[in-house]
C-alpha cells in the first residue's frame, strides 16, 4: 500500500552535493522515523520524531539532518554527501499508542 | 545499547521444508520483538511479533518463540512455498527499534 511513500526512489549524486530525501505518510501517525540499511549490517537509525516538535538523534546521526515540516512529512538531508553514505534508506512510521513500524518503499541513493 | 545477532545470513531450504531463523539479544529489559520480511525492491513489512510476557505465537505457518532467560527468540516457518523467498530482519526494543542484520531465505522448488 502506499500510506508511507518516499521520493526520489532513486538517486545518483556526486561527494559535495547536498541531497535531500523526501517521505509522507497518509496513516495519521505521530511517529517517524529514518533508518539507513547497509549490507550485512541489518536497519540502523539515524533519526526519529515524535511530533513536529521533537525531534531526536539516532545512533548514527552525523553527516545527516532532518526536518519535521507536519505531521505527515519528514525529510532526510545531507547536508554534502559523500561515498559511504550510498545506502538503502527507509522512511518508517508509527502510532504512539502501538508497537508496529510501518515502512516506506525506500531510497536507493548512490553517491560517486 | 541493544545488540541484536541474527544467524544464519543465508538459508536455502526446499519448497515444503521448513525454516528456522534465530537470534539473540543483550539488553534483558527489551519487551518486543518483531519480525520483518523485506521482499526485492520493497521495504520491510511486519510478519509477525511477540512481546516479552509471551513464550510463542503463531500465524498459520509462521511462529516465533521467545525465550527471555536465555535472550533468543526464533522464526519458524513451516511447509515453505516459493513466495516466501525473501530478507528476513528480526528486532527487539527497548526505547527504539534495534535490527539484527537479516536472512536471506531461498526456497527452492
Amino acid at each position: 500500500d502506499a500510506d508511507v511513500t518516499q521520493t526520489p526512489r532513486n538517486r545518483i549524486t556526486k561527494t559535495g552535493k547536498r541531497i535531500m530525501l523526501e517521505c509522507s505518510q497518509t496513516k495519521g501517525h505521530d511517529r517517524m522515523y529514518w533508518y539507513r540499511q547497509d549490507p550485512g549490517l541489518g536497519l540502523r537509525l539515524i533519526y526519529y520524531s515524535f511530533d513536529v516538535k521533537d525531534i531526536n538523534k539516532g545512533e548514527i546521526s552525523d553527516g545527516y539532518s532532518v526536518s519535521r515540516q507536519a505531521q505527515a512529512k519528514f525529510s532526510l538531508s545531507l547536508e554534502s554527501a559523500i561515498p559511504n553514505q550510498t545506502a538503502l534508506y527507509f522512511c518508517a512510521t508509527k502510532a504512539g499508542s502501538t508497537d508496529t513500524q510501518y515502512f516506506g518503499p525506500g531510497t536507493r541513493l548512490t553517491v560517486l | 545499547g541493544e545488540n541484536v545477532e541474527q544467524h544464519p545470513s543465508t538459508l536455502s531450504v526446499q519448497e515444503g521444508d521448513s525454516a528456522v531463523i534465530k537470534c539473540t539479544y543483550s539488553d534483558s529489559a527489551s519487551n518486543y520483538f518483531p519480525w520483518y520480511k523485506q521482499e526485492l525492491g520493497k521495504g520491510p513489512q511486519l510478519i509477525i511479533d511477540i512481546r516479552s510476557n509471551v513464550g510463542e505465537k503463531k500465524d498459520q505457518r509462521i511462529a516465533v518463540t521467545l525465550n527471555k532467560t536465555a535472550k533468543h527468540f526464533s522464526l519458524h516457518i513451516t511447509e515453505t512455498q516459493p513466495e516466501d523467498s525473501a530478507v528476513y530482519f528480526c528486532a527487539a526494543f527497548r526505547y527504539k527499534l534495534s535490527f539484527g542484520a537479516g536472512t536471506t531465505v531461498t526456497v527452492r522448488a
